[in-house]
């Protein structure tokens, strides 16, 4: 089936230390992102990709980084530098504008992080 | 810098009425999408409005777009329990196609 996979779903981190969640997608989609979401709030954007070997940063990227080696691979890393980590992360991947679909993004299950 | 809006941000209702979920942004977008998520779980796609007047219906739930007056409507008839979730609307700025800008989210929950 193709779809968005994410990993870990659950970890926990200790402070100072650096984690990083998994994100790998078999839907041949260009462009992928991550996102972060508090508890009742919406999506902020931390990194985007629109094509291998090239990301940008969203709105909140201080105290993460992602590389983008492949086109089907998006690790995000968080660093002991983002101060409050513990959230729910949300990778996803859309194939760009295109006619009938627009850019519609496609979501993984998510990853829970939560700083010990 | 492209803002989405969406009210209200919580929503209780009883089943079998009817009731609207606006979503407002800020500058130039000709595509806009809505996506469900229920607690715990990630988003889906619901529908993706991409030109001015674009009209989309599935069950109970129908989008508008208009873009002259930078707004969205989602559309809830004859509520049942099975539409409790949130509901995100994001828009992507003409000047920046790809990249989409999420509001808030409106929680909705429906009462028998």
């Amino acid at each position: 089936d193709g779809g968005i996979t994410q990993s870990p779903k659950y970890l926990f981190r200790k402070e100072g230390q650096n984690v990083t969640l998994s994100c790998e997608q078999n839907l041949n989609h260009d462009a992928m992102y991550w996102y972060r979401q508090d508890p009742g709030q919406g999506l902020r954007l931390i990194y985007y990709s629109q094509i291998v070997n090239d990301f940008q940063k969203g709105d909140i990227a201080e105290g993460y980084s992602v590389s983008r080696e492949k086109k089907e691979s998006f690790p995000l890393t968080v660093t002991s530098a983002q101060k409050n980590p513990t959230a729910f992360y949300l990778c996803a991947s859309s194939s760009g504008t295109d006619t009938y679909s627009g850019n519609t993004i496609y979501f993984g299950e998510g990853s829970w992080l939560t700083v010990v | 810098e492209l803002k989405v809006e969406q009210n209200p941000l919580f929503l209780s209702m009883q089943e079998g009425k009817n009731y609207t979920i606006y979503c407002n942004y800020s500058t130039t977008s000709d595509r806009l999408y809505w996506y469900r998520q229920d607690p715990g779980k990630s988003l889906e796609s619901l529908f993706v409005l991409l030109s001015n007047g674009a009209v989309k219906q599935e069950g109970r739930l129908m989008a508008s777009l208009d873009t002259k007056a930078r707004l969205s409507t989602l559309h809830i008839t004859a509520a049942v329990h099975d539409l409790s979730a949130t509901y995100f609307c994001a828009a992507e700025a003409v000047t920046n196609a790809g990249k989409s800008t999420f509001g808030d989210g409106t929680t909705l929950t429906v009462k028998p």
